[in-house]
């Protein structure tokens, strides 16, 4: 069956590090995975989206990079600060569904 | 412009009771979508509308019926609530179907005893 995984439930980083999030999947090929931010209490808002054919993309302070043959996205926060303290989820693209991973917890401690 | 609206925020059930959950955006998007959130799965998709006048099964329908009421309008509901339908529920709109990003509302936390 498929399956997303985000690489931790929890990541704790220093302000200012890189902080490197990760989404393996299994048993699909997706046409674009997004990346979206989740606060305490409140509904997911969207960052990011790479299509199958990008390798990278960048915003700002976020890169987002696809490798369809690792079937991984790794989503990079540079210059972390405190206010980058959230839940990050990964969603795929999965038949015309869209299928999101549990998500992983980051902290970023001044 | 409001996004996404979603009441109630808060609601606590009975087992058996049944409850309609509300929601509308104000962005002409053409569809929208339900989800369940529950600790460590993510969300999970339980219906959708890929545009006005349909209605389509998403992962995990049982126990749901939907209503697509008008292009704003997209309500959720729970017939006969079970304990096992306790969770925070997100409604979401995006543009059309396909990669498109989906705007959430601020969720319902329910509660099933």
């Amino acid at each position: 069956s498929q399956k997303i995984e985000q690489n931790s439930e929890a990541l704790n980083i220093q302000e200012g590090k890189t902080a490197t999030l990760t989404c393996n999947y299994t048993n699909y090929s997706p046409a674009y995975l997004q990346w979206y931010r989740q606060d305490p209490g409140r509904g997911p808002v969207f960052l990011l989206l790479i299509r199958e054919n990008e390798k990278e993309k960048r915003k700002e302070r976020l890169k987002v990079t696809f490798d369809t043959t690792l079937k991984q996205s790794l989503f990079h926060i540079t210059a972390s600060q405190p206010a980058d303290s959230a839940t990050y989820l990964c969603a795929l693209d999965m038949v015309g569904d869209m299928r999101f991973g549990a998500g992983t917890r980051l902290t970023v401690k001044p | 412009n409001a996004g996404v609206t979603q009441t109630p925020k808060f609601q606590v059930l009975k087992t058996g009771q049944s409850m309609t959950l509300q929601c509308a955006q104000d962005m002409n998007h053409n569809s929208m979508y339900w989800y369940r959130q529950d600790p460590g799965m993510g969300l999970r998709l339980i219906y959708y509308s890929a545009s006005e006048g349909t209605t389509d099964k998403g992962e995990v329908p049982n126990g749901y019926n939907v209503s697509r009421l008008n292009k704003r309008e997209f309500s959720l509901r729970l017939e006969s609530a079970a304990p096992s339908q306790t969770s925070v529920y997100f409604c979401a709109s995006s543009e059309d179907r396909e990669s498109y990003e989906q705007y959430f509302g601020p969720g319902t936390r329910l509660t099933v005893t």
